[in-house]
């Protein structure tokens, strides 16, 4: 497996709480991606990175912002919970791009109550 | 809406049959990429098959490119209850230079002993 880290990989919590998940690689890729999968949705892309402190959004954006400070986190962060949020989210990471396979970590699964 | 869709949604079937997974999608693609997820666990990438390509193989593993059809297929051939997962067809567009993956909603196979 590729060596990616998400943590933590279960985490209750209220509505209106700020959430971080981390996702740490040890591939030294240059892409990683946050997405959450839903029953009904597949895989919905949230935010993605294409080096450190470049990032950009994906298709459900709202509510989620990251950061990338270092090449091996990518941090995902809830400002203020809903309970729409429940999800489990997946970090993934590539070596070039989505023209490359995408390398998943265990996912996150996140209960927002 | 998915640019891919598979099809079946579900499929059941006994060890030592052959499985076939379809995938439609819509636009002109660069690639598509067939990923595996077993039950709590992330997506694994298994095959990626270029648009200018029309088979590949990997072990028990074939797939199929129609792009005329816009289509793709997976067979999993000697099915063994280990390959019960679900699993996803993902199509990178033509399109733009942050080119992502567009992901269809899975098939659940069951490989019942």
């Amino acid at each position: 497996d590729a060596g990616i880290t998400q943590s933590p990989r279960h985490k209750v919590t209220e509505t209106g709480t700020p959430v971080t998940l981390r996702c740490h690689q040890t591939e030294n890729h240059r892409y990683m991606y946050w997405y959450r999968q839903d029953p009904g949705h597949g895989l919905r892309l949230i935010h993605y990175s294409y080096g450190v402190k470049d990032t950009d959004k994906g298709e459900v954006s709202d509510g989620y912002s990251v950061s990338r400070s270092k090449t091996e986190d990518f941090l995902l962060t809830l400002e203020s919970a809903t309970s729409s949020q429940t999800s489990v989210y997946f970090c993934a990471i590539s070596p070039t791009g989505d023209v490359q396979p995408q390398h998943f970590g265990d996912g996150t699964r996140l209960s927002i109550l | 809406s998915q640019q891919g869709e598979e099809d079946p949604q579900a499929l059941s079937i006994q060890e030592g049959e052959n499985a076939t997974m379809n995938c439609s999608y819509k636009t002109s693609i660069n690639n598509l990429q067939w990923y595996r997820q077993n039950s709590g666990r992330g997506l694994v990438h298994l095959i990626l098959i270029r648009s200018n390509e029309r088979e590949k193989h990997s072990g028990r593993l074939r797939v199929t490119l129609d792009t005329s059809k816009k289509s793709s297929s997976l067979l999993i051939t000697a099915s063994r209850a280990a390959d019960t997962a679900s699993y996803f067809c993902a199509t990178v567009l033509n399109a733009g230079n942050n080119r992502k993956l567009i992901w269809g909603l899975g098939t659940s196979l069951a490989v019942n002993p």
